[in-house]
């Protein structure tokens, strides 16, 4: 069964960078057949898709963040982990990491999430 | 980028209900095209992936289809438990855009 737990500050300075960290179980962030990725939601809104890496290192970011994100794996810990700098009261949202993978030929979506964390901007 | 947008936004059905949601992509997005189920406090919970593809263990009375720009998921017997928020999501082809939802009451 796999597992996912995001973990991480659950508040955050303006103009300060966040910082959160998943922590894998029951699969392997280097298995070729898995996409690690973090979405989040703003309180009473809608669902964000922030990015993804993917196991030989490759990411691919939201265009609209795509230049205050950065996400990484620690394949000693089996974790990967979000970086978006410069935030702002709008960047308070549940983030949540999430794993989308091949069956084969075929691509799937988001199977497996964490249960997300709530990360609020404010001073 | 590619936009998907959900129709209604909100709507109140009785139990036994069938119940449909509609989710248009503003380019040709082929079957890339997954339906999550998300209720309060909760993350969001796969139902339906490639259009009309059944995740493991999700009830039956839960069915998508669609193709190309227009997609569709149907509950064919609303039950108190699907009370939630569903979301169409495109992927396959970064970035990886969600519909804004459409949360489903009881009447």
């Amino acid at each position: 069964q796999v597992q996912l737990q995001e973990s991480g500050p659950g508040l955050v300075k303006p103009s300060e960078t966040l910082s959160l960290t998943c922590t894998v179980s029951g699969a392997s962030v280097i298995s070729g057949s898995n996409y690690w990725s973090w979405i989040r939601q703003p309180p009473g809104k809608g669902l964000e898709w922030i990015g993804y890496i993917y196991y030989s290192g490759s990411t691919n970011y939201n265009p609209p963040l795509k230049s205050r994100v950065t996400i990484s794996e620690d394949t000693s810990k089996n974790q990967f982990s979000l970086r978006l700098t410069s935030v702002t009261a709008a960047d308070t949202a549940v983030y949540y990491c999430a794993r989308g993978s091949y069956s084969g030929p075929d691509l799937r979506p988001l199977d497996y999430w964490g249960q997300g964390t709530l990360v609020t901007v404010s001073s | 980028d590619i936009q998907m947008t959900q129709s209604p936004s909100s709507l109140s059905a009785s139990i036994g209900d069938r119940v449909t949601i509609t989710c248009r992509a503003s380019q040709g997005i082929s079957n890339n095209l997954a339906w999550y189920q998300q209720k309060p406090g909760k993350a969001p919970k796969l139902l339906i992936y490639t259009a009309s593809t059944l995740q493991s263990g999700v009830p039956s009375r839960f069915s998508g289809s669609g193709s190309g720009t227009d997609f569709t998921l149907t509950i064919s017997s609303l039950q108190p438990e699907d009370v939630a928020t569903y979301y169409c999501q495109k992927y396959y082809g970064a970035p990886w855009t969600f519909g804004q939802g459409t949360k489903v009451e009881i009447k």
